[in-house]
């Protein structure tokens, strides 16, 4: 059975950095594209970026280029969504979903329960 | 790249069809035939519906067709249930090899 299991809900300060987890089981990690998608309170899906954890070979939207970092560590069936210096406005759920194949044409055919993440003085 | 467009809310009553329509530009929805739809309940993760503008996966129910004309595509929930009151979103794949999503409607089941 494939699952995404994301890491806990964060609560963190504005300017501290944060590293969020996304753990695939039941298929083979490297062949299929890993994305994130944020979803800010109340509001609708925007997708961020992509990652093929087989050659680490990254996609990012022109809104959040620069903004946040994906990574993958294959050895561990894990992607990462990090920040270095977050903002309030950071403050949003973020879901891990799995491209439907190697194909970054495809759609997002599973995903991760969402990771809560909190930015507030 | 801008979200694609969707209309805020739409409502239907039970057995009723509806249909959500979403607009994007000829570099996106107008560009591909990848333009996929999921549907969003509160406080849960997306599941998709429909890709490759009118496929369903395996155990989506066949009221749930999708449709593509020029740079407007749309979902259609025929027979409508209770239980498909939720949050719609679009999202295509884009000639900037990315996907972008709609802004989403709200189904209301009267």
């Amino acid at each position: 059975e494939v699952q995404l299991v994301q890491s806990g809900a964060e609560v963190k300060k504005p300017g501290e950095s944060l590293k969020i987890s996304c753990k695939g089981s039941g298929y083979s990690f490297t062949s299929y594209w890993i994305g994130w998608v944020r979803q800010m309170p109340g509001k609708g899906l925007e997708w961020m970026g992509i990652i093929y954890p087989g050659d680490s070979d990254t996609r990012y939207s022109p809104s959040f280029r620069g903004q946040v970092t994906i990574s993958a560590d294959k050895s561990i069936s894990t992607a990462y969504l990090q920040w270095s210096s977050l903002k309030a406005s950071d403050t949003a759920m973020y879901y891990c979903a799995r491209h439907r194949s190697e194909d970054i044409a495809t759609p997002f055919d599973y995903w991760g329960q969402g990771t809560l993440v909190t930015v507030s003085s | 790249q801008s979200a694609l467009t969707q209309p805020a809310s739409v409502s239907g009553s039970p057995g009723q069809s509806i249909t959500i329509s979403c607009t994007g530009a000829s570099s996106d929805v107008g560009a591909y035939t990848y333009v996929s739809w999921y549907q969003q309940h509160p406080g849960k993760a997306p599941d998709l519906m429909i890709y490759d503008v009118s496929s369903r996966p395996s155990g989506v129910s066949n009221r749930f067709s999708g449709s593509k004309s020029g740079n407007t595509a749309s979902l259609t929930i025929s027979g409508l249930q209770a239980e498909d009151e939720a949050d719609y979103y679009c999202s295509s794949y884009t000639s900037s090899n990315t996907w972008v999503f709609g802004g989403g409607t709200k189904l209301t089941v009267l």
